[in-house]
């Protein structure tokens, strides 16, 4: 079971707009950045959204994120076959020692 | 171009010790404060952080592994490791190094990823 909590699996149509959230608690994503991830089939995750919502050079602006209080957002507007993927979100937890904490990832389906 | 590679046994036997290397091409590991770390994927699942070591040798551990995870530091051969003691069938996964450049995340580079099977 994971700290962050995500929804299992999201679809829209091409040109839709997608959310997909992401639930922690005061020791994560309540006190730290959040950070999105995309995981096309067979790769490695690749960087979609840091700092709660900067993107990377490359990342389209169909892409943004957003964070109030323990929760967070990964908007795409204009839906693309190409968006079709598992995304994670993540975040630095502060409780014990420290650790970074992933949700157990969203599979989204482009129908 | 940042690029990371991990490299190690695929197969390692129940109860041994899972040592991986990823080595790192394209910049100095002890160059600017960075934080190299790494995650699991099991086939079908999600990601599970595992841990990281700073550019300063500092560490930070998944709580739910901490007693068997070292993660370590070579500046020399610009390359870090990963050791997991105690495997088990549940440790197969596709392992990741990756490089974070914020103390709280920020994953922009990633390694390819390995197969790890635990099985006698």
């Amino acid at each position: 079971q994971s700290v962050l909590t995500q929804p299992p699996s999201a679809s829209g149509t091409p040109g839709q707009r997608v959310t997909i959230s992401c639930s922690g608690s005061t020791s994560n994503i309540g006190s730290n950045y959040v950070y999105w991830y995309q995981q096309l089939p067979g790769t490695a995750p690749k960087l979609l959204i840091y700092r709660n919502n900067q993107r990377p050079s490359g990342v389209p602006a169909r892409f943004s994120g957003s964070k109030s209080g323990t929760s967070a957002s990964l908007a795409i507007s204009g839906l693309r076959s190409e968006d079709e993927a598992d995304y994670y979100c993540a975040a630095w937890d502060d409780s014990l020692s420290g650790f970074h904490v992933f949700g157990g990832g969203t599979q989204l389906t482009v129908l | 171009q940042v690029q990371l590679q991990e490299s190690g046994p695929g197969l390692v036997k129940p109860s041994q010790t899972l040592s991986l290397t990823c080595t790192v091409s394209g910049g100095s590991i002890s160059r600017a404060t960075y934080y190299w770390g790494w995650i699991r994927q099991p086939a079908g699942k999600g990601l599970e952080w595992l841990g990281r070591i700073s550019t300063l040798g500092d560490t930070n551990y998944n709580p739910s592994l901490k007693s068997r995870v070292t993660i370590s530091l070579d500046t020399s051969k610009n390359e870090f490791s990963l050791e997991l003691k105690s495997v088990t069938a549940t440790d197969t996964a596709v392992y990741y190094c990756a490089r974070d450049r914020d103390y709280g995340g920020n994953t922009e580079y990633w390694g390819q990823g390995i197969l790890v099977t635990v099985s006698s």
